[in-house]
């Protein structure tokens, strides 16, 4: 069975980091492109980041860009979300996904971590 | 950047009917278009991708149709279980965008 599972969230200040594990397993994990999507309270989705299979592209909304870095470990099946420089309008659940192919829907999802950025 | 915008923003329904759901960009996606469903307090899941293929394990009462701008999920015979929020996704170029939601009350 495939699964993803996210860790890492919590409350920080405006300014502060946090990094976002998500651990994946029941997949080959270097055969995927791997992103990150948030939904802040009562929202909707918001596409966030997202790196290839070997790590070699990645790509994210220019809202993060120069804040955020998408990477990923995959001899430790795991993808990462560092996350710096955090403000108010981050605060969301950030969910990792793997996507079917390359340029494709996500068609794995995790449960989702809570960030909270507040002082 | 590629907007997607869907109709209507809430839709109430009774169990049985038939439910359609709009997605329309603001430039030419060809076919890739995708529709999740998300309920309260879960992670999305992947109902169609590429705008028409059923993703395994989703009920056949789920379809999807269209191509370049305009695409629509149909529910048939719908069910108490199909309360949720639908997102549509596009995966035609970067960044990937979604639709606001359209939520479904039966």
């Amino acid at each position: 069975q495939m699964y993803l599972v996210e860790s890492g969230g919590g409350v920080v200040q405006p300014g502060g980091s946090l990094r976002l594990s998500c651990a994946a397993a029941g997949f080959r994990f270097t055969n995927y492109g791997m992103h990150w999507v948030r939904q802040a309270p009562g929202k909707g989705l918001e596409w966030v980041a997202a790196i290839s299979d070997n790590a070699k592209s990645q790509a994210m909304i220019d809202a993060v860009k120069g804040r955020f870095t998408i990477s990923r470990d995959n001899v430790r099946n795991t993808l990462y979300l560092q996350m710096d420089s955090l403000k108010s309008e981050d605060s969301a659940v950030y969910y990792c996904a793997k996507e079917y192919g390359p340029f494709d829907a996500c068609d794995i999802w995790g449960q989702g971590t809570m960030v909270t950025v507040s002082s | 950047e590629i907007v997607l915008t869907q109709s209507p923003d809430f839709q109430s329904m009774t169990p049985k009917e038939k439910v359609t759901i709009t997605c329309r960009a603001s430039q030419s996606i060809g076919s890739k278009l995708h529709w999740y469903q998300q309920k309260p307090h879960q992670s999305p899941k992947l109902l169609i991708k590429d705008a028409s293929q059923s993703f395994s394990g989703v009920p056949s009462r789920f379809s999807g149709s269209g191509s370049g701008t305009d695409f629509t999920l149909t529910i048939n015979g719908l069910e108490a279980e199909d309360a949720a929020t639908y997102f549509c996704q596009q995966s035609r170029s970067l960044p990937f965008t979604f639709g606001q939601g359209t939520k479904l009350e039966i």
